[in-house]
């Protein structure tokens, strides 16, 4: 069964201390991935994508087949990080995209 | 210009009633999506749409329906309203690839009295 997998549901760490938001996926296939951000009652914001390789706001994703993990990551966390963090994958053109349970990072002065 | 957008924002009724929340799109996407956000912020894909045929229906009640008048619209009515369908509903848009990422409308907070 496919399957996303974010095992925290909060994060708290001090301004500066790196980060690290875990999510692993059981899919069939290649999926493609994703994580989205949503900020305190905002709507859900693209952060970045597997396929486009690039570092958002400071963080990166690293697709690792044979962990199928896409773990993301950033060196110093700032105060404005603060926010609720989905991951996604997806398995094929017109599919859903299926976000994880997501996980609060809150980041402290 | 926004890129997607619904409507209303907010939506407090009580329980039994009949709503519907619009949603349309700008950005010429084949694809367009319900979600809902329950309390526990968790997201679940409700419908899918591709150009104005329907391709995804999880389990959701009969008394949700959704309507696709064009690709660029998607609207989500919703009969006889119980406490249980509180929530914040997101409307989305996507090309149709794999790679291409969903834009998310703002939402519409349902409460349900």
């Amino acid at each position: 069964a496919q399957r996303v997998t974010q095992p925290e549901k909060l994060l708290s760490v001090f301004k500066g201390a790196p980060v690290e938001l875990k999510c692993n996926y059981s899919y069939s296939g290649s999926p493609e991935l994703f994580w989205y951000v949503q900020y305190s009652r905002q709507r859900l914001q693209l952060l970045l994508r597997h396929i486009s390789r690039e570092s958002i706001k400071g963080f990166t994703a690293d697709l690792n087949k044979g962990e199928t993990s896409f773990h993301l990551k950033k060196p110093f966390a700032q105060e404005e990080d603060s926010a609720m963090y989905y991951c996604a994958p997806r398995a094929g053109a017109n599919s859903k995209l299926t976000f994880g349970k997501g996980i609060t990072l809150s980041v402290r002065p | 210009d926004t890129a997607v957008s619904q409507t209303p924002k907010y939506l407090v009724t009580q329980m039994g009633n009949d709503k519907s929340i619009k949603c349309e799109q700008n950005l010429g996407h084949d694809t367009m999506y319900w979600y809902k956000q329950d309390s526990k912020k968790f997201l679940k894909i409700m419908f899918s749409y591709n150009n104005k045929e329907l391709i995804i229906n999880e389990t959701v009640p009969n008394r949700f329906s959704p309507k696709s008048p064009d690709k660029a619209h998607l609207n989500l009515h919703i009969n006889s309203l119980e406490l249980g369908d509180s929530a914040v509903y997101f409307c989305a848009s996507s090309q149709g690839s794999k790679d291409s990422p969903l834009h998310f409308g703002n939402g519409t907070r349902l409460t349900v009295t």
